[in-house]
This record gives C-alpha cells, sequence and structure tokens, in this order.
C-alpha cells in the first residue's frame, strides 16, 4: 500500500514569497490533515478535510494560509506571504475513520529567510 | 478543550533497561489515545492507539502503553530499551464521542538510549 505522499521536501523562499505544498493521501482515505511543527513542538492542526469539505480550519491563519482538497483526493496548502514564523515543517496525513489511526507523510520543511 | 501534557522534554535509559515515556491528557468525552514515533527528518509513525477494551495496549516494536481512566495517563512502556528507539515520541488524543474531532498532540518527549 502506498503512503502519504508530499512535496517539496524542502523549499526555502524569502520572507513575503509564496509557496504551495502538496499531498496525496493513502488511496480511499476520506480524512485528510495538514499540521504545522515548528522546531521543538508537536505538531499543530492547520486543516482538516473530511471529503471535499472542511472539517477544522480554526488555528489556520486565514489571512495568509489557504488550503483545498481537489475532488476529495490530492490537496495543497499555500502560503502567501510567508512570514519569518512561518518556517516549519509541513505534515500531511490521512485517515479513513474516527478510530484509525493517522499515517503521515515524509513533511515539507520550509525555511524562510 | 482537549489538550496533552508530556511532563519530561527528554528520557535517559541505558539499553537493555524498561522506559517509560509519561502523558497525561484532558478530554471532555471518552478519550481515544496514540502514541507515535519521530526519526529525524522522517514523519509521525504510528505505534499503538486504546479506543476502548483492554487498559493494556500493545503496539508496534515492543512498546506497550496502560491507560489509566482515574490518573488521565496514557504513558508508554518497552522493558527492554534499544539503542534504536533513540527518537522524538508523541502522544495525541481526540474525543472520541465527537464525530470528526480533531488529534491534538502534546510537545513530544525525546528518548535517549544509551549503549
Amino acid at each position: 500500500e502506498a503512503g502519504v505522499a508530499q512535496s517539496p521536501r524542502y523549499k526555502i523562499i524569502e520572507k513575503r514569497q509564496s509557496v504551495a505544498f502538496w499531498c496525496n493521501p493513502i488511496s480511499g482515505h476520506a480524512t485528510l490533515y495538514w499540521y504545522q511543527q515548528i522546531l521543538g513542538q508537536g505538531p499543530k492542526l492547520l486543516i482538516q478535510f473530511q471529503n471535499n469539505g472542511v472539517v477544522d480550519d480554526s488555528q489556520l491563519p486565514k489571512d495568509r494560509f489557504s488550503a483545498e482538497r481537489l475532488k476529495g483526493v490530492d490537496s495543497t496548502l499555500k502560503i502567501q506571504p510567508a512570514k519569518l514564523e512561518d518556517s516549519a515543517v509541513y505534515l500531511c496525513a490521512s485517515s479513513s475513520g474516527q478510530v484509525g489511526e493517522l499515517f503521515f507523510g515524509e513533511g515539507s520543511r520550509l525555511t524562510v529567510l | 478543550a482537549q489538550s496533552v501534557a508530556q511532563p519530561e522534554d527528554q528520557v535517559n535509559v541505558a539499553e537493555g533497561n524498561p522506559l517509560t515515556v509519561k502523558c497525561t491528557y484532558s478530554v471532555s468525552g471518552n478519550p481515544y489515545l496514540f502514541w507515535y514515533v519521530q526519526y529525524p527528518n522522517r514523519g509521525l509513525q504510528f505505534l499503538l492507539k486504546y479506543i476502548t477494551g483492554d487498559n493494556l495496549v500493545k503496539g508496534s516494536y515492543g512498546f506497550e502503553a496502560e491507560f489509566n481512566k482515574s490518573q488521565t495517563s496514557f504513558h508508554l512502556k518497552k522493558p527492554s530499551a534499544l539503542v534504536s528507539d533513540s527518537a522524538l515520541y508523541f502522544c495525541a488524543v481526540r474525543d472520541g464521542h465527537s464525530g470528526y474531532s480533531t488529534l491534538t498532540f502534546g510537545k513530544g518527549t525525546m528518548l535517549l538510549v544509551s549503549p
């Protein structure tokens, strides 16, 4: 079974530039998550999708972050414009249901200079 | 709001000795509890979960965890540590009563196993 795919693995940009991350979840998983992991901290949920719909985006900084899930499969997370404090690893995960565990991708490491 | 506390930033143990990584949680409904491990520059890997049933849960790589409702704890344990167990460990909780509750993580505990 293929795992959660994310790209790019690494990205370096300057502040005020934009960046986009892509995620392809495990086939058949209805729920998709984007987490932000800042160095030394636990992952923090940015947004949770159930199929095409957003379940929770309460911690997404909507003035600069946006996310979409196309046709209930792939997802893209965009940051525009980036700030220094956005430097983090962006983790995508998927799950098949409420009691199931989350399966994580390798993450996309963003450095904002 | 739900939350997870991992009181230790780092746990040091000698190879062959038992290890415990502590976790306490707060959630309004029934807790669904998880442990994940993260190796450097990698994503999180699932170790084990408690949903219901036996309070002692066994997982991958010889790890186990004990659910204690009265103490709201879910400590991770292993009888004999390996150097290869050295990694960052995260405890997480979600509310089992809520339809689409989020998974909330603790800040993580670094486990260092010395030879």
